[in-house]
């Protein structure tokens, strides 16, 4: 079956540490996009990329950062410099924006 | 500064009811609406889209309407099911080219039995 994989479901991190949150998808997909859902600020944008090995920088970069070596797979590294890490993050991928996004099942991060 | 607006946070309405969820747009540049259902901890699913071509668009219990004058749309569902208590994004995009979706900040719906 196809689809968008987010690992882990749940994750915990000491302040200070970087944390890297994995996106894999079998779509076939060229876009992949990653957003954060905090209580009441709905989805905001951190980082997508159109296509290997280019991406650019989302609404609430700052304290992210991402790669793109290969189409199935857009990890997100969330960085001691982002100054309030605990939300819910989302991955999601797309082949073409008019036909909507295709989401995974995101993942929890917590800071302890 | 936002480009797609749900001004209600949460709405509540009694099962078999109809609900109505609003959206407005600023960008006339978008000609291409969806909308997205998500349950806690779990990521958005489609639910239904339209195009600025037409006014209405229905899918068994949800329509979507487009008033392109006003640069509103709404979602209806009819009758309502307390399985459809869930967070409602509206997102917008147009066709001359992007790259992403703009989303609302989402209306939560609660469907009470």
């Amino acid at each position: 079956d196809g689809g968008i994989t987010q690992s882990p479901k749940y994750l915990f991190r000491k302040e200070g540490q970087n944390v890297t949150l994995s996106c894999e998808q079998n779509l076939n997909h060229d876009a992949m996009y990653w957003y954060r859902q905090d209580p009441g600020q709905g989805l905001r944008l951190i980082y997508y990329s159109q296509i290997v090995n280019d991406f650019q920088k989302g609404d609430i970069a700052e304290g992210y950062s991402v790669s793109r070596e290969k189409k199935e797979s857009f990890p997100l590294t969330v960085t001691s410099a982002q100054k309030n890490p605990t939300a819910f993050y989302l991955c999601a991928s797309s082949i073409q924006v008019l036909y909507g996004y295709t989401f995974g099942s995101g993942t929890r991060l917590t800071v302890v | 500064d936002q480009q797609v607006k749900q001004n209600s946070p949460s709405l509540s309405v009694q099962e078999g009811r109809i609900s109505i969820l609003n959206c407005d747009y600023t960008n006339s540049m978008f000609d291409y609406f969806l909308w997205y259902k998500k349950y806690p901890a779990e990521g958005p699913t489609f639910l239904i889209s339209i195009s600025s071509i037409k006014d209405k668009n229905e899918d068994g219990r949800f329509t979507v309407f487009l008033n392109k004058s006003a640069k509103h749309l709404s979602l209806h569902i009819v009758p309502s099911q307390p399985g459809d208590s869930a967070v409602y994004f509206c997102a917008a995009a147009w066709q001359g080219g992007s790259e992403k979706l703009v989303f609302g900040k989402g209306t939560k719906l609660t469907v009470n039995p």
